[in-house]
């Protein structure tokens, strides 16, 4: 299944399916992109980060897109599982900022049935 | 290796009364950020400190909010004179450097004003 992350909120998929969620970002400046995810009643708890400089980068079942072009950012998780259930937000940073301040996008609420 | 601590986990204040967030950095981590988070949003930038310095307040309210790192102890994030809009997750989130390094979050402060 797919998501758009700021109008389409929720995504829900069924247990082994691949899942992709997508964040829309409008700063051109922005040069570093983490994903994060965030179960209820707890912390983001960091996924994956790319740089602008790459357009690829892969974990473990997950892999993050970039597409500078279009300001686009999505996160591919494979072989979905009713733990990776929860809320993932994308965050930037930008370019040649010492500060680190994040900026964070709504938010998609993932949900994974069995 | 303990991660990013918070205390307390949950507190209720009644309009007009102090609160006070503690935050615990990961070990070797000098650089500290705080969030904000409302219901279903995501989260909102507020004060990133280094020990005993604010680096970047300008997402912080100028009044009744304060924070502090100070060389021995935690970073405090003090709320004077709590209204109900202050009622939100308080996310403390520390890195080891500034810039792109990636920043790891504890599990918040939920804070209710009655």
């Amino acid at each position: 299944g797919e998501s758009v992350g700021l109008h389409l909120p929720t995504l829900s998929v069924q247990e082994g399916d691949n899942s992709i969620i997508n964040c829309a970002y409008s700063n051109s400046a922005s040069d570093y992109f983490i994903w994060y995810k965030q179960e209820s009643g707890k912390g983001p708890q960091f996924i994956i980060d790319i740089r602008s400089n790459m357009d690829k980068r892969q974990g473990q079942r997950v892999t993050v897109l970039l597409n500078k072009t279009v300001k686009h950012l999505s996160l591919q998780i494979a072989a979905t599982q009713p733990g990776d259930s929860a809320v993932y937000f994308c965050a930037e940073t930008l370019r040649g900022s010492t500060l680190g301040r994040l900026y964070f996008g709504r938010g998609t609420q993932l949900t994974v049935w069995p | 290796n303990a991660g990013v601590m918070q205390n307390p986990r949950h507190l209720v204040r009644r309009r007009g009364q102090e609160a006070r967030l503690r935050c615990s950095p990961m070990k070797g981590h000098s650089h500290v950020y705080w969030y904000r988070q409302l219901p279903e949003e995501g989260l909102k930038f507020m004060v990133y400190l280094q020990k005993e310095n604010i680096i970047d307040e300008s997402g912080m309210p100028k009044e009744r909010f304060s924070a502090e790192f100070p060389k021995e102890g935690p970073s405090i994030l003090r709320i004077q004179q709590v209204v109900r809009g202050d009622s939100a997750a308080y996310f403390c989130a520390s890195s080891q450097g500034s810039g792109v390094d990636t920043q790891y979050f504890g599990p918040g402060t939920r804070l209710t004003v009655l």
